[in-house]
């Protein structure tokens, strides 16, 4: 099935730029999220790529998407403490079906001073 | 502002009882899903609905039922807890399409204890 993967961790300064990575593994992806879910809260779309793109940016989000090898990034700009929280990375597939969304086990990413 | 409410932030229950968890959408939107959330395990669905009365196993049904009677409200059921269902549980509300998939609205989670 298909499988989503993550690192558990990440620390940078703040004003430091955070990358956050991500590989899939199924092939007929068609959209990549990115989630964010600050403490005791729900997610929050963030941004997406649709799966013919190869970069997105927004303000200071930056997509990158590597079709080849299945990999996918999020860079943020920089970093605040505000930004601190887990990041979650999805995909979906070409069937159309609802429950095809697949989440990776999510980033924690942590900010310090 | 658009949202999705869960009826609980916390709650203790204890094994063997009877589970309830609501979710209610202000969005009209057609799906609705019930996700769990453990440590490194991110999201796994548990159940999905598309429609009124319409519903669809997720990854991890087992030990739990969900009831669509009105298309805002979408019910999570634990018919007899057990340790292993203490968990958050995030309930989420989107509208149809391929893109629509992704665009999900998520309420702010209940974090279940069962004891």
């Amino acid at each position: 099935g298909e499988d989503v993967e993550q690192s558990l961790f990440l620390s940078v300064r703040e004003g430091d730029s955070s990358v956050i990575n991500c590989t899939y593994t199924d092939s007929s992806s068609t959209y990549l999220y990115w989630y964010k879910q600050e403490p005791g809260a729900g997610l929050q779309l963030l941004t997406y790529i649709f799966s013919n793109m190869d970069m997105k940016q927004d303000q200071r989000l930056t997509v990158l998407l590597n079709k080849k090898d299945k990999h996918l990034s999020l860079r943020i700009a920089d970093t605040q403490t505000g930004d601190s929280a887990i990041y979650f990375c999805a995909e979906s597939s070409s069937s159309g079906s609802a429950r095809q969304l697949t989440f990776g086990s999510g980033t924690q990413l942590t900010v310090l001073p | 502002d658009v949202k999705v409410t869960q009826s609980s932030r916390y709650l203790v229950k204890r094994t063997g009882e009877k589970v309830f968890l609501e979710c209610v959408q202000d969005m009209d939107h057609e799906n609705m899903f019930w996700y769990r959330q453990d440590p490194g395990l991110g999201l796994r669905l548990i159940y999905f609905s598309y429609d009124v009365k319409m519903k669809e196993k997720g990854d991890i049904p087992e030990g739990y039922s969900v009831s669509r009677e009105k298309k805002e409200r979408f019910s999570l059921i634990l018919e007899s807890a057990s340790t292993n269902q203490t968990s958050m549980y995030l309930c989420a509300s989107s509208p149809p399409g391929q893109q629509g998939l992704g665009s999900k609205f998520f309420g702010p989670g209940t974090r279940l204890t069962v004891l």
